[in-house]
C-alpha cells in the first residue's frame, strides 16, 4: 500500500510569508504526527491529531498550527515565517497513534527554505 | 524538561566491528523507548522498541538493545556491522504508560554511522 505522502517536497518563501504543508497518511491510518528536523535541534515534535482533534501538541509558538481533516489527512500552517523555521518537516501517521502492536511510518518530508 | 541524549554524534567502523551506540533519557518515570533509522535517501523506520518486559529487545537486521533503568540508558547494538549498515540512528522515548501515544516522541539527535568497506 502506498506510504506517507507529503507534498511539496521542497519550498522556498521569504520572511513573512505563510506556508501550508500537506500530508496524507497510510490509507486506515488516524493519527497523524509532525516533527520539524534541523541539523541544529534534530527532530522536535509538533504536534499529533487523532480523528480530527488534536491530542498533544509541542512546544513550538502560535504561529505553528495543523488541522486533521475527515478522511485523516492532516496538514499544517506556518505564519509570519521566520528564518530559524527553515527545516525539514517531517509527517508521521499511524493506526491509533500507540499501543505495543504499532508503530509509525514517517513520510520523505518537506523541506522549507525560508530567505 | 525530558530530554534525549545520543553521546556520538559519528561513528565510523569498518565492516565485521562489533557497534554500540549510546543512549540516555532524563525522565523518571514510565518510558516508552525506541531506536529508528535512516538510511541514505530513505524515510525514517523504526528498528526496535521497548514498552516492558525483557529488557533485551530484538529488532530487525541483527540490531538490539538494552533498557537499563538504574542508567536511564537504551543503548543500540549490533555484533557485527555490515556497509549497509550505513545510516543515521535516532533514539526516542515516549513519555507515559505502555500504550501511550508513540505520536509524540522526544528524539535524540542521531548518531551518523559510516561503515568502510
Amino acid at each position: 500500500k502506498a506510504g506517507v505522502t507529503q507534498t511539496p517536497r521542497y519550498l522556498i518563501k521569504t520572511r513573512g510569508q505563510q506556508v501550508t504543508l500537506s500530508c496524507s497518511p497510510i490509507s486506515g491510518h488516524r493519527s497523524v504526527s509532525w516533527y520539524q528536523q534541523t541539523p541544529g535541534q534534530g527532530l522536535q515534535f509538533l504536534f499529533e491529531y487523532f480523528s480530527e482533534t488534536q491530542r498533544n501538541k509541542g512546544n513550538f509558538p502560535g504561529r505553528f498550527s495543523g488541522r486533521q481533516f475527515s478522511n485523516s489527512r492532516s496538514e499544517m500552517n506556518v505564519s509570519t515565517l521566520e528564518l530559524g523555521d527553515s527545516a525539514l518537516y517531517l509527517c508521521a501517521s499511524s493506526f491509533q497513534g500507540g499501543g505495543h502492536n504499532e508503530k509509525l511510518f514517517f513520510g520523505s518530508g518537506t523541506q522549507l527554505s525560508v530567505l | 524538561a525530558q530530554s534525549v541524549s545520543q553521546h556520538n554524534h559519528h561513528v565510523i567502523l569498518s565492516e565485521a566491528a562489533s557497534l554500540e551506540l549510546g543512549c540516555n533519557y532524563s525522565y523518571g518515570g514510565t518510558v516508552n523507548l525506541f531506536w529508528y533509522v535512516q538510511y541514505p535517501g530513505q524515510h525514517l523506520q523504526l528498528l526496535l522498541k521497548y514498552f516492558s518486559g525483557d529488557p533485551l529487545v530484538k529488532g530487525i537486521k541483527g540490531f538490539e538493545a538494552e533498557f537499563i533503568k538504574s542508567k536511564f540508558s537504551f543503548n543500540l547494538r549490533k555484533p557485527s556491522v555490515q556497509w549497509s549498515d550505513t545510516a543515521e540512528y535516532f533514539c526516542a522515548v515516549n513519555l507515559g504508560p505502555s500504550g501511550g501515544s508513540q505520536g509524540n516522541l522526544i528524539f535524540g539527535k542521531g548518531t551518523k554511522l559510516s561503515v568502510k568497506p
